[in-house]
């Protein structure tokens, strides 16, 4: 079976750009979460959807973060414009949530660099 | 709020002896679920192992092992027999079940294990 998809895998754009990101979460799965890891904050929780709507976005840093999921096997993540503090390792995760013990699937990540 | 706290930045063990990472979590639910998950060099993050609260048996996957001491709020994984394959940043994870939380995990600040030859 195939797991979620992330692209692209690395990113190198410079300051001011916009970046989008893009995640297809395994066929099935109702739970979609945007993470983003760096070196000093760790594995930070940006967004998550379920059932393709925003359930919480209290993660996302700012204004020029944003997300979609129009459909069950699409998501992005957008950053316009982006900033050099916004280079990080950023992860999609998806479940099929069931209220048990599901746990998230996680793409291999999109490396992104801002010059 | 939840929080979930792994007190060791950097452990290291020789290749075949046994290691445990620490986790500790701060809740009031009395039933919630509990995860370690794996991220080796390339950077994939793999589930290694995971544990239901009610569950008094503690979960073993092959040479993984936890140690859940839930009145400490403490979820310890022991890998015994270590291998060079097992050298990788580990994280503790928290999910609080229920239809509101939709498998939203919170994470630890992670484990960093490196395995000598």
């Amino acid at each position: 079976d195939a797991g979620v998809i992330q692209s692209p895998r690395h990113e190198v754009t410079e300051m001011g750009q916009e970046v989008t990101l893009r995640c297809k979460p395994i066929s099935g799965h109702n739970s979609l979460f945007w993470y983003r890891q760096t070196m000093m904050r760790g594995l930070e929780l940006l967004i998550y959807f379920n059932n393709n709507v925003p359930i919480d976005d209290s993660g996302m840093p700012e204004d020029r973060f944003s997300a979609k999921m129009p459909n069950a096997s699409f998501s992005t993540l957008k950053i316009q414009p982006s900033e050099p503090r916004d280079s990080a390792v950023y992860f999609c995760a998806s479940t099929q949530w069931t209220g048990g013990d599901q746990p998230q699937h996680f793409g291999d990540g999109t490396r992104l660099s801002i010059l | 709020a939840q929080t979930v706290t792994q007190s060791q930045p950097e452990m290291s063990v020789q290749e075949a002896e046994t290691v445990t990472l620490s986790c500790t979590y701060d809740t009031s639910e009395s039933n919630y679920y509990l995860f370690w998950y794996k991220q080796p060099p390339s950077r994939q993050m793999i589930l290694v192992i995971r544990q239901e609260a009610y569950k008094q048996q503690n979960a073993t996957e092959n040479r993984f092992s936890v140690n859940f001491q839930k009145a400490a709020k403490s979820f310890s994984l022991k890998i015994s027999d270590s291998q060079l394959g097992d050298t990788a940043m580990y994280f503790c994870a928290f999910m609080k079940p229920g239809s509101g939380n939709t498998g939203k995990l919170i994470f630890g600040q992670g484990t960093t294990l490196q395995v000598k030859p």
